[in-house]
Protein backbone atom coordinates (compact mmCIF):
# COMPACT_ATOMS: atom_id res chain seq x y z
CA UNK A 1 0.00 0.00 0.00
CA UNK A 2 0.71 3.69 -0.66
CA UNK A 3 1.89 5.66 2.31
CA UNK A 4 0.95 9.32 0.33
CA UNK A 5 -2.34 9.06 -1.06
CA UNK A 6 -3.44 12.73 -3.65
CA UNK A 7 -5.98 14.12 -3.61
CA UNK A 8 -7.91 15.02 -6.07
CA UNK A 9 -6.54 12.47 -8.84
CA UNK A 10 -7.14 15.37 -11.46
CA UNK A 11 -7.28 19.07 -11.73
CA UNK A 12 -8.44 21.31 -13.99
CA UNK A 13 -7.89 25.17 -13.68
CA UNK A 14 -7.54 28.37 -16.42
CA UNK A 15 -4.13 29.98 -16.15
CA UNK A 16 -3.97 32.26 -13.62
CA UNK A 17 -6.06 30.38 -10.72
CA UNK A 18 -4.84 28.63 -7.96
CA UNK A 19 -4.35 25.08 -7.79
CA UNK A 20 -4.50 23.45 -4.38
CA UNK A 21 -3.62 19.33 -4.10
CA UNK A 22 -4.30 17.44 -1.05
CA UNK A 23 -2.45 14.45 0.14
CA UNK A 24 -2.99 11.72 3.20
CA UNK A 25 -0.58 9.61 4.63
CA UNK A 26 -1.27 6.64 7.40
CA UNK A 27 1.54 6.28 10.03
CA UNK A 28 4.39 8.78 11.26
CA UNK A 29 6.68 10.71 9.12
CA UNK A 30 10.27 11.97 9.54
CA UNK A 31 9.50 14.40 6.82
CA UNK A 32 6.99 14.68 3.06
CA UNK A 33 8.03 15.74 0.07
CA UNK A 34 6.60 17.01 -3.11
CA UNK A 35 7.46 16.67 -6.98
CA UNK A 36 6.44 17.11 -10.02
CA UNK A 37 6.52 14.51 -13.09
CA UNK A 38 5.91 15.92 -16.98
CA UNK A 39 4.10 12.96 -19.30
CA UNK A 40 6.31 10.03 -17.72
CA UNK A 41 9.24 11.97 -17.47
CA UNK A 42 11.46 11.70 -14.14
CA UNK A 43 10.25 13.04 -11.24
CA UNK A 44 11.70 16.61 -10.29
CA UNK A 45 11.76 17.56 -6.21
CA UNK A 46 9.58 20.55 -5.55
CA UNK A 47 9.84 21.19 -1.79
CA UNK A 48 10.59 19.27 1.24
CA UNK A 49 8.81 19.93 5.13
CA UNK A 50 9.68 18.13 8.16
CA UNK A 51 7.55 16.76 10.63
CA UNK A 52 8.15 19.84 12.88
CA UNK A 53 7.15 21.99 10.32
CA UNK A 54 3.80 23.27 9.80
CA UNK A 55 4.35 25.50 6.53
CA UNK A 56 6.74 26.57 4.02
CA UNK A 57 7.64 28.48 0.75
CA UNK A 58 9.38 28.03 -2.96
CA UNK A 59 8.37 30.59 -4.89
CA UNK A 60 4.58 29.88 -6.53
CA UNK A 61 4.81 27.31 -4.01
CA UNK A 62 3.12 26.34 -0.47
CA UNK A 63 2.92 23.45 1.36
CA UNK A 64 1.53 23.28 4.73
CA UNK A 65 1.70 19.75 7.08
CA UNK A 66 -0.26 19.04 9.52
CA UNK A 67 0.81 15.93 11.62
CA UNK A 68 -1.90 15.54 13.81
CA UNK A 69 -4.55 14.81 10.41
CA UNK A 70 -1.74 13.01 8.84
CA UNK A 71 -2.24 15.54 5.94
CA UNK A 72 -0.58 17.80 3.66
CA UNK A 73 -1.55 20.46 0.74
CA UNK A 74 0.49 21.79 -2.02
CA UNK A 75 -0.71 25.03 -3.01
CA UNK A 76 0.55 26.64 -6.70
CA UNK A 77 -0.90 30.41 -6.69
CA UNK A 78 -0.86 32.23 -10.33
CA UNK A 79 -0.59 28.64 -12.30
CA UNK A 80 0.67 28.67 -15.33
CA UNK A 81 0.43 26.65 -18.49
CA UNK A 82 3.95 25.52 -17.86
CA UNK A 83 2.27 23.70 -14.23
CA UNK A 84 0.88 21.15 -16.50
CA UNK A 85 1.96 18.17 -14.47
CA UNK A 86 1.49 15.04 -12.46
CA UNK A 87 2.41 16.35 -8.73
CA UNK A 88 3.55 13.13 -6.22
CA UNK A 89 3.43 13.42 -2.54
CA UNK A 90 5.87 11.02 -1.15
CA UNK A 91 5.97 10.45 3.10
CA UNK A 92 9.15 9.74 4.70
CA UNK A 93 9.05 7.15 7.83
CA UNK A 94 11.41 5.92 9.98
CA UNK A 95 13.41 4.40 6.61
CA UNK A 96 13.54 7.85 5.31
CA UNK A 97 12.63 6.35 2.10
CA UNK A 98 10.11 8.23 0.61
CA UNK A 99 6.83 6.25 -0.42
CA UNK A 100 4.84 8.06 -3.09
CA UNK A 101 0.97 8.44 -3.70
CA UNK A 102 -0.37 7.89 -6.99
CA UNK A 103 -0.88 11.45 -7.44
CA UNK A 104 -2.71 14.46 -8.68
CA UNK A 105 -2.74 15.11 -12.92
CA UNK A 106 -3.04 19.15 -13.18
CA UNK A 107 -3.95 20.34 -16.73
CA UNK A 108 -3.42 24.21 -16.82
CA UNK A 109 -5.59 25.89 -19.91
CA UNK A 110 -3.69 28.70 -21.64
CA UNK B 1 27.11 18.99 -13.26
CA UNK B 2 25.66 15.64 -14.90
CA UNK B 3 22.35 14.94 -13.18
CA UNK B 4 21.36 10.92 -12.68
CA UNK B 5 21.49 9.00 -16.13
CA UNK B 6 19.98 5.79 -16.83
CA UNK B 7 20.29 3.79 -19.75
CA UNK B 8 18.41 1.87 -22.14
CA UNK B 9 15.68 4.43 -22.19
CA UNK B 10 13.01 1.88 -24.24
CA UNK B 11 13.20 -1.69 -24.63
CA UNK B 12 11.05 -4.52 -25.16
CA UNK B 13 11.48 -8.11 -24.27
CA UNK B 14 9.62 -10.63 -24.15
CA UNK B 15 8.00 -12.97 -20.94
CA UNK B 16 10.67 -15.28 -19.83
CA UNK B 17 13.85 -12.84 -20.64
CA UNK B 18 15.69 -11.15 -18.06
CA UNK B 19 16.57 -7.58 -18.42
CA UNK B 20 19.60 -5.38 -16.72
CA UNK B 21 19.15 -0.89 -16.49
CA UNK B 22 21.64 0.98 -15.54
CA UNK B 23 22.14 3.96 -13.63
CA UNK B 24 24.55 6.53 -12.90
CA UNK B 25 23.99 9.03 -9.95
CA UNK B 26 24.41 12.83 -9.72
CA UNK B 27 27.99 13.71 -9.23
CA UNK B 28 28.67 14.02 -5.38
CA UNK B 29 26.01 10.96 -4.52
CA UNK B 30 26.60 7.98 -3.12
CA UNK B 31 23.15 6.50 -2.76
CA UNK B 32 21.25 4.92 -5.65
CA UNK B 33 17.35 3.95 -5.60
CA UNK B 34 15.01 1.97 -8.21
CA UNK B 35 11.61 2.95 -7.98
CA UNK B 36 8.62 0.93 -10.27
CA UNK B 37 5.91 3.28 -12.07
CA UNK B 38 3.76 1.30 -13.80
CA UNK B 39 0.99 3.31 -16.11
CA UNK B 40 -1.04 5.93 -14.19
CA UNK B 41 0.51 5.07 -10.85
CA UNK B 42 2.78 6.30 -8.51
CA UNK B 43 6.57 5.05 -8.32
CA UNK B 44 6.83 1.60 -6.02
CA UNK B 45 10.22 1.91 -4.03
CA UNK B 46 12.12 -1.58 -5.18
CA UNK B 47 15.89 -1.14 -3.38
CA UNK B 48 18.32 0.98 -2.60
CA UNK B 49 21.54 0.66 -2.71
CA UNK B 50 24.84 2.15 -0.20
CA UNK B 51 28.10 1.54 0.26
CA UNK B 52 27.51 -1.39 -2.92
CA UNK B 53 24.95 -3.23 -0.46
CA UNK B 54 21.44 -3.50 -0.84
CA UNK B 55 20.01 -1.45 2.45
CA UNK B 56 16.18 -0.93 1.79
CA UNK B 57 14.15 -2.92 -0.19
CA UNK B 58 10.32 -2.78 -1.26
CA UNK B 59 7.80 -5.38 -1.60
CA UNK B 60 9.77 -7.06 -4.87
CA UNK B 61 10.05 -10.30 -5.28
CA UNK B 62 13.45 -12.06 -5.82
CA UNK B 63 13.46 -11.74 -9.44
CA UNK B 64 14.29 -7.69 -9.21
CA UNK B 65 18.16 -7.69 -7.99
CA UNK B 66 20.13 -5.29 -8.11
CA UNK B 67 24.29 -4.42 -7.54
CA UNK B 68 26.32 -1.12 -7.32
CA UNK B 69 29.92 -0.39 -8.34
CA UNK B 70 32.85 1.73 -6.57
CA UNK B 71 32.02 4.58 -8.28
CA UNK B 72 28.54 4.38 -7.19
CA UNK B 73 26.66 3.37 -10.09
CA UNK B 74 23.92 0.67 -10.27
CA UNK B 75 22.17 -1.77 -12.06
CA UNK B 76 18.81 -2.71 -12.03
CA UNK B 77 18.00 -6.69 -13.03
CA UNK B 78 14.96 -8.37 -13.61
CA UNK B 79 15.08 -12.02 -14.56
CA UNK B 80 11.85 -14.44 -15.82
CA UNK B 81 9.89 -11.49 -17.49
CA UNK B 82 6.39 -11.09 -16.41
CA UNK B 83 3.69 -9.02 -18.62
CA UNK B 84 3.15 -7.29 -15.21
CA UNK B 85 6.93 -5.73 -15.38
CA UNK B 86 5.61 -3.12 -18.27
CA UNK B 87 6.63 -0.18 -16.25
CA UNK B 88 8.87 2.88 -16.18
CA UNK B 89 12.39 2.25 -14.06
CA UNK B 90 13.03 4.99 -12.51
CA UNK B 91 16.23 5.34 -10.62
CA UNK B 92 17.08 8.35 -8.17
CA UNK B 93 20.32 9.06 -6.53
CA UNK B 94 20.72 11.13 -3.05
CA UNK B 95 23.29 11.59 -0.57
CA UNK B 96 24.05 9.62 2.39
CA UNK B 97 21.08 6.93 3.19
CA UNK B 98 19.26 6.72 5.78
CA UNK B 99 19.29 10.44 7.11
CA UNK B 100 16.99 13.44 7.44
CA UNK B 101 19.35 15.83 5.41
CA UNK B 102 19.38 13.59 2.76
CA UNK B 103 15.52 13.41 2.24
CA UNK B 104 15.55 15.19 -1.46
CA UNK B 105 15.96 12.51 -4.00
CA UNK B 106 16.98 13.28 -7.43
CA UNK B 107 15.81 11.41 -10.52
CA UNK B 108 16.58 10.37 -13.90
CA UNK B 109 14.41 10.68 -16.81
CA UNK B 110 13.67 6.34 -16.76
CA UNK B 111 13.96 3.48 -18.57
CA UNK B 112 10.20 2.45 -20.59
CA UNK B 113 10.21 -1.69 -20.48
CA UNK B 114 7.69 -3.10 -22.55
CA UNK B 115 7.01 -6.77 -21.92
CA UNK B 116 5.39 -8.74 -25.00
Amino acid sequence: SQQGEEDPQALSIQEGENATMNCSYKTSINNLQWYRQNSGRGLVHLILIRSNEREKHSGRLRVTLDTSKKSSSLLITASRAADTASYFCAASGGSYIPTFGRGTSLIVHP
Amino acid sequence: DAGVTQSPTHLIKTRGQQVTLRCSPKSGHDTVSWYQQALGQGPQFIFQYYEEEERQRGNFPDRFSGHQFPNYSSELNVNALLLGDSALYLCASSYRAGTALSGELFFGEGSRLTVL
